[in-house]
């Protein structure tokens, strides 16, 4: 099992560029989410899915927009990148229930321009 | 809302050292208590968890005990190693929350010298 996975791993944008970044995971899990991680505040919930078929927002969503593209799939585009932008962004899965382990992504190292 | 608190870093410590890093939340139901840890240029890993009041949890050496009457989840390792070195990130899910997601402290950087 790959667990999960991200792509890419480093990108490099312009102001105002576009560019999607991609989630999978193959452990069958319900719920999918987006994480940015910046210096000295931990991460923050970007967006998140509770199950396939369903995307609400999370504590920062301005910016972003999210697709759950099957139960495997979580997609996270940036439509005009910003500086504010830049970060680490994490995917991450779980099976369902608030007890259950969120397992994440190695990351994707964005800059913003 | 709920938030999580953690004990500012970096933390260095020598080799065989006691560690604690400390951890209190704020939740407005019973949530559940995650420690997390990230290593250089890795993504976070589940260290431990516990569910519900006093429960402990453990793993690789690390325990934590959920205190319901102190708000507190502190991460303790009685003897560090080198290869301990990374961040560690306290979190909580609240089951009364549909998005059951994390929220995290800020993390807490360890370095431990040979």
């Amino acid at each position: 099992n790959a667990g999960v996975t991200q792509t890419p791993k480093f990108q490099v944008l312009k102001t105002g560029q576009s560019m999607t970044l991609q989630c999978a995971q193959d452990m069958n899990h319900n719920s999918m989410y987006w994480y940015r991680q910046d210096p000295g505040m931990g991460l923050r919930l970007i967006y998140y899915s509770a199950s396939e078929g369903t995307t609400d927002k999370g504590e920062v969503p301005n910016g972003y927009n999210v697709s759950r593209l099957n139960k495997r799939e979580f997609s996270l585009r940036l439509e005009s990148a910003a500086p504010s932008q830049t970060s680490v962004y994490f995917c991450a899965s779980k099976a369902g229930g608030s007890t259950d382990t969120q397992y994440f992504g190695p990351g994707t190292r964005l800059t913003v321009l | 809302g709920n938030s999580v608190t953690q004990m500012e870093g970096p933390v260095t410590l020598s080799e065989e050292a006691f560690l604690t890093i400390n951890c209190t939340y704020t939740a407005t139901g019973y949530p559940s208590l995650f420690w997390y840890v990230q290593y250089p240029g890795e993504g976070l890993q589940l260290l431990l968890k516990a569910t519900k009041a006093d429960d402990k949890g453990s793993n690789k050496g690390f325990e934590a005990t959920y205190r319901k009457e102190t708000t507190s989840f502190h991460l303790e390792k009685g003897s560090v190693q080198v290869s301990d070195s990374a961040v560690y990130f306290c979190a909580l899910s609240d089951p009364y929350t549909g998005r059951r997601a994390l929220t995290f402290g800020s993390g807490t950087r360890l370095q431990v010298q040979p």
